[in-house]
């Protein structure tokens, strides 16, 4: 069975600082990984993803994540993180046609 | 990119009625799309696999009977919750596999419906 662990669920941080998400996944072949974002009301978005290829997938919005089949994670980075930024993220892992997504991690930034 | 409309945005309804929430993907054919339900400061959890001409299938602990699915076209699905109970009150999402899943593309979602039962 594909499980997705995201150990923080609330993270604050700094307008400016820098931003890493945590993201651990559990299946049985090559995964399919992706980062969503979910605004207050809103339906999800897509960051990024990634199937195969470079490890380090480069998204929207300035973000960046990183795929360790070692480690079985996918970590969520941005650099400089902004106000708007503030937001929930999901971080899913798909298969044939089943996505499971993790419970979420929610983005505070403060001034 | 690919669009998902997903309609009403927000329901309130008397315990007790039906209510009917629509998935559609607007410039591309989806074959499967599926229904999220989404408790507040929760995940998002499937309920529901919707394919094109056939039953849903439901994840374990799901009413198959209250929550009815239809896929009766490939561009639209929809959701009815019957005889809603406060309970019921989520935020439901649809989402829809783009073509060329998962090589060229991803599951696109849609706005979300929040419904109130009151």
């Amino acid at each position: 069975a594909q499980s997705v662990t995201q150990p923080d669920i609330h993270i604050t941080v700094s307008e400016g600082a820098s931003l890493e998400l945590r993201c651990n996944y559990s299946y049985g072949a090559t995964p399919y990984l992706f980062w969503y974002v979910q605004s207050p009301g809103q339906g999800l978005q897509l960051l990024l993803k990634y199937f195969s290829g470079d490890t380090l997938v480069q998204g929207i919005k300035g973000f960046e994540a990183e795929f360790k089949r070692s480690q079985s994670s996918f970590n969520l980075r941005k650099p400089s993180v902004h106000w708007s930024d503030a937001a929930e993220y999901f971080c899913a892992v798909g298969g044939y046609q089943k996505v499971t997504f993790g419970i979420g991690t929610k983005l505070q930034v403060i001034p | 990119g690919a669009v998902v409309s997903q309609h009403p945005s927000r329901v309130i309804c008397k315990s007790g009625t039906s209510v009917k929430i629509e998935c559609r993907s607007l410039d591309f054919q989806a074959t499967t799309m599926f229904w999220y339900r989404q408790f507040p400061k929760q995940s998002l959890m499937l309920m529901a696999t919707s394919n094109e001409g056939s039953k849903a299938t439901y994840e374990q602990g799901v009413e198959k009977d209250k929550f009815l699915i239809n896929h009766a076209s490939l561009t639209l699905s929809t959701l009815t919750v019957t005889s809603a109970h406060p309970e019921d009150s989520s935020f439901y999402i649809c989402s829809a596999l783009g073509q060329d899943y998962p090589l060229n593309t991803e599951a696109f979602f849609g706005q979300g419906t929040r419904l109130t039962v009151v």
